[in-house]
């Protein structure tokens, strides 16, 4: 099983900060298959990133996510007040069990 | 717009069964792979199962294998998840979600349902 570590557990930043979160893989994983996805109180998860660096559909450039192997990253260049929310790395590529993160809480300063 | 709509939760005392019914909308269904997924009150996200297009294969995790079935229906474009001897650890919102991937290749989870939560409790 490969398990994801995210860090930190929780950002606190003002609006306009960057904000860099990382995602850290027990086993390598293929960048291809790295996805992060925001969650919102109350909602379900919304795809951001896929492929480690690839945005999804109708996602915003100030998203971007990186990495290879055992470190990944997604990084918010600006934040707006609709980012405040909870973040999750996933690797899908592996054999089962597919695995999540712990979670990001970025909230605000 | 592709979408997914969760039914079936509910609450159920201990050692009770519910089925999870998500149906589609929007997308071919039969082409892709679909996952159930949960999350505890305040926890973090558990994948539980998926099942690929044509329901030829099936994996568990650890925590519910043996009590969770998942299952298909193409024509119906639609999900279940059969859930029995449920646990009060059960206790969570479920989310049927598209993924990973279809019959080509591997995929996120591009399309989650809105959840439906299930609780167990005596």
């Amino acid at each position: 099983e490969t398990v994801l570590t995210q860090s930190p557990d929780t950002l606190s930043l003002s609006p306009g900060e960057r904000a860099i979160l990382s995602c850290r893989a027990s086993q390598s994983v293929s960048s291809k298959d790295l996805a992060w996805y925001q969650q919102k109180p109350g909602q379900a998860p919304r795809l951001l990133i896929y492929g480690a660096s690839r945005r999804a559909t109708g996602i915003p450039d100030r998203f971007s996510g990186s990495g290879s192997g055992t470190d990944f990253t997604l990084t918010i260049r600006r934040l707006e007040p609709e980012d405040f929310a909870v973040y999750y790395c996933q690797q899908y590529g592996s054999s089962p069990p597919l695995t999540f993160g712990g979670g990001t809480k970025v909230e605000i300063k | 717009q592709a979408q997914l709509v969760e039914s079936g939760g509910g609450l159920v005392r201990p050692g009770g069964s519910l089925r999870l019914s998500c149906a589609d909308s929007g997308f071919s269904f039969g082409d892709y792979y679909m996952s159930w997924i949960r999350q505890a009150p305040g926890k973090g996200l558990q994948w539980l199962s998926y099942i690929s297009g044509s329901g030829s294969t099936i994996f568990y995790a650890d925590s519910v294998k043996g009590r969770f079935t998942i299952s298909r229906d193409n024509s119906k474009n639609s999900l279940y998840l059969q859930m029995n001897n449920l646990r009060t650890e059960d206790t969570a919102v479920y989310y049927c979600a598209r993924g990973p991937g279809d019959t080509v290749t591997t995929g996120p989870f591009d399309i989650w349902g809105q959840g439906t939560m299930v609780a167990v409790s005596s």
